[in-house]
């Protein structure tokens, strides 16, 4: 039972390259979330899913765009990527209806942006 | 709008040198507060959810209480595998998101 897996683990781009990060749960899980981390900004809320075909935005969606084609698989993507962009990104999942028994995260994407 | 606060953002204990971390929040309609522990380069790893005033729950060497404006993580003679960065959250009642504090990032020296 692998729960939230997530690639790249790292990744360097230029400015103005695009890149697609993939998240992929086996938990069945219906809720999926893209956040981002930076130092002294906590955990920023980027997108978010409750179920396959359906995304919303969160606190800090600008530039990034999300698909989820597959209840497994979450893709976060960068069209052109900035300085800006440059964070630990981490992947999240939830069932319904334990709502409240925790978030499962994955172990994260740490990019930089040149 | 909703926040979450959490204080201090550094603490350093000797082995054993109890202590406790508060999270402040200012929530309309709150559904669950979460404690989360993250070990550098890792994710977040679950510890609790609380859901209502004058709750607790423990685990190991970790204790979690919330009150209607706080909850508070007391760790209880710690040893220096408790380090890590303790992350406080929040969902609200109508809300299918975790709003995030900035963390408590805990060092414990034997």
């Amino acid at each position: 039972n692998a729960g939230v897996t997530q690639t790249p683990k790292f990744r360097v781009l230029k400015t103005g390259q695009s890149m697609t990060l993939l998240c992929a749960q086996d938990m069945n899980h219906e809720y999926m979330y893209w956040y981002r981390q930076d130092p002294g900004m906590g955990l920023r809320l980027i997108h978010y899913s409750v179920g396959e075909g359906t995304t919303a935005k969160g606190e800090v969606p600008d530039g990034y765009n999300v698909s989820r084609l597959k209840k497994q698989n979450f893709l976060l993507g960068l069209e052109s990527a900035a300085p800006s962009q440059t964070s630990v990104y981490f992947c999240a999942s939830r069932e319904i209806v334990r709502a409240n028994y925790g978030y499962t995260f994955g172990s994260g994407t740490r990019l930089t942006v040149v | 709008e909703d926040q979450v606060t959490q204080s201090p953002e550094a603490l350093r204990l000797q082995e054993g040198e109890s202590s406790s971390l508060n999270c402040s929040y200012t929530v309309s309609g709150l559904r669950g507060l979460f404690w989360y522990r993250q070990d550098p380069g890792k994710g977040p790893e679950f510890l609790f959810t609380l859901y209502s005033a004058g709750e607790e729950k423990e685990k190991e060497r970790l204790k979690a209480t919330l009150t209607k404006k706080e909850s508070f993580l007391h760790i209880t003679a710690p040893k220096p595998e408790d380090s890590a960065t303790y992350l406080c959250a929040v969902t609200k009642a109508a809300g299918n998101k975790l709003t995030f504090g900035g963390g408590t990032r805990v060092l414990v020296k034997p």
